[in-house]
């Protein structure tokens, strides 16, 4: 059972456009989401997080969205550059336990 | 580079034969975690640990896996009688244990191919 379901798995932006990435979850238990991006041959490296009493976490070109009612959240990448490029993961947990739940992820290429 | 390690990065085997893998987390950071990346899915979460204490394991670590971290500093993973199924990357996650939302932190992984 995928309780992180990424629908989309590829995205083609424009440079310089909005990038937008969904994610939706199905367990009402999780409150706290994290964002990932992983290039070839890395590790997943950490973007940004938001926890469940927020609806919106910017940081710099990134912004995460969070609809609770919906089970949905969504990362915003503005302006979209190059080297953005890569493979996104978005991540869930719940309050007592550390591990997180990973959607299947969506690969996003940024068009010079 | 005062990243998450992970050594070595690739390991090729036949099956039936056992493989360890080693972890060495951020200086600073308690917590370290273990996870498996299979093609086109994310990262599963395998076990995780606090200090020396393994406090967490997941039912994908079958009896086979083991995970040790003797002195709460690096962690190494066993895997007895690797199967073709073993193949993957397997990541490593370090994060500090103050409060309880501390984003993880990972390693470049080690891939396994069984043979």
């Amino acid at each position: 059972d995928q309780q992180v379901k990424q629908n989309s798995p590829s995205l083609s932006v424009q440079e310089g456009r909005i990038s937008i990435l969904n994610c939706d979850y199905t367990n009402s238990m999780f409150d706290y989401f994290l964002w990932y991006k992983k290039y070839p041959a890395e590790g997943p490296t950490f973007l940004i997080s938001i926890s469940s009493i927020k609806d919106k976490n910017e940081d710099g070109r990134f912004t995460v969205f969070l609809n609770k009612s919906a089970k949905h959240l969504s990362l915003h990448i503005v302006p979209s550059q190059p080297g953005d490029s890569a493979v996104y993961f978005c991540a869930a947990s719940t309050s007592g336990t550390y591990k997180y739940i990973f959607g299947t992820g969506t690969r996003l290429k940024v068009l010079a | 580079d005062t990243g998450v390690s992970q050594d070595p990065r690739h390991k090729i085997t036949k099956r039936g034969q056992n493989v360890t893998f080693r972890c060495d987390p951020i200086s600073e950071h308690n917590r370290l975690y273990w996870y498996r990346q299979t093609l086109g899915q994310g990262p599963e979460f395998l076990t995780y640990f606090q200090n020396e204490a393994q406090l967490e394991k997941s039912r994908l670590l079958s009896d086979r896996f083991s995970a040790e971290r003797p002195k709460g500093s690096f962690s190494t993973l066993e895997i007895q009688r690797t199967e073709q199924g073993d193949s993957a990357m397997y990541l490593c996650a370090s994060s500090l244990a103050w409060g309880s939302r501390n984003e993880q932190y990972f390693g470049p992984g080690t891939r396994l191919t069984v043979t």
